[in-house]
């Protein structure tokens, strides 16, 4: 069946520091691709999405390729700061949406 | 406009009760969600309605969970007979339309959440 599997946390990072949370995916069709992100306290956004292969979503400074051939979504920041600190959810969508089990980042001044 | 929201945002209550979360989706939107979410665990898809019509009530647990939005808008998950295990966070989401064809993409967004604790 469809699935995500993303990059067990967390991570902890020194601010400005590069990062990369791994996604890779299953899915029949063709799905679209998600990251969502969690603030503390506060309920799950959109960051970014691809919907077919080779679409790069982007937004904040975060990138991710959607990579048929890898089946991957690789989730990338060049410079964090301590604000991105937050849980992030790989997810997909064919009919319904799928989610990863989170990857909690932790960002350190 | 407003977001989605969810009521109550926190729900306690003893073993064995039933209990009833309401989600209100935004505007206009077509296609609504619920999700449940273990603490430290990705959302997982429970049901979803198009309109008023349950589409896919595939996650839904067992038969003490059900949902519905019989306008089309406002819709509720119940859970009847409640047990410890239902403790988790419910999430509801909504989007403009549902996946349809080769290409799915179907942006949602999601309540605050009701936090359910089943003592």
């Amino acid at each position: 069946g469809d699935s995500v599997t993303q990059m067990e946390g967390p991570v902890t990072l020194s601010e400005e520091a590069f990062l990369t949370i791994n996604c890779t995916y299953t899915a029949t069709g063709y799905p679209s691709l998600f990251w969502y992100v969690q603030y503390p306290g506060e309920g799950l956004q959109l960051l970014l999405k691809a919907t077919k292969a080779d679409d790069k979503g982007s937004n904040k400074g975060f990138e991710a390729t959607y990579r048929k051939e890898t089946t991957s979504f690789h989730l990338e920041k060049g410079s964090v700061q301590v604000s991105d600190s937050a849980v992030y959810f790989c997810a997909l969508s064919v009919d319904q949406f799928y989610f990863g089990t989170g990857t909690s980042l932790t960002v350190i001044p | 406009g407003a977001g989605v929201s969810q009521s109550p945002r926190y729900k306690v209550t003893k073993r064995g009760q039933d209990v009833a979360l309401r989600c209100d989706p935004i505007s206009g939107h077509v296609s609504l969600y619920w999700y449940r979410q273990a603490l430290g665990q990705g959302p997982e898809f429970l049901t979803y309605f198009n309109y008023e019509a349950q589409q896919d009530k595939s996650g839904l647990p067992n038969d003490r969970f059900s949902a519905e939005r019989p306008e089309g808008s406002i819709s509720t998950l119940t859970i009847q007979r409640t047990e410890q295990r239902d403790s988790a966070m419910y999430r509801c989401a909504s989007s403009l339309r549902s996946a349809g064809g080769p290409i799915a993409y179907n942006e949602q967004f999601f309540g605050p959440g009701t936090r359910l604790t089943v003592l």
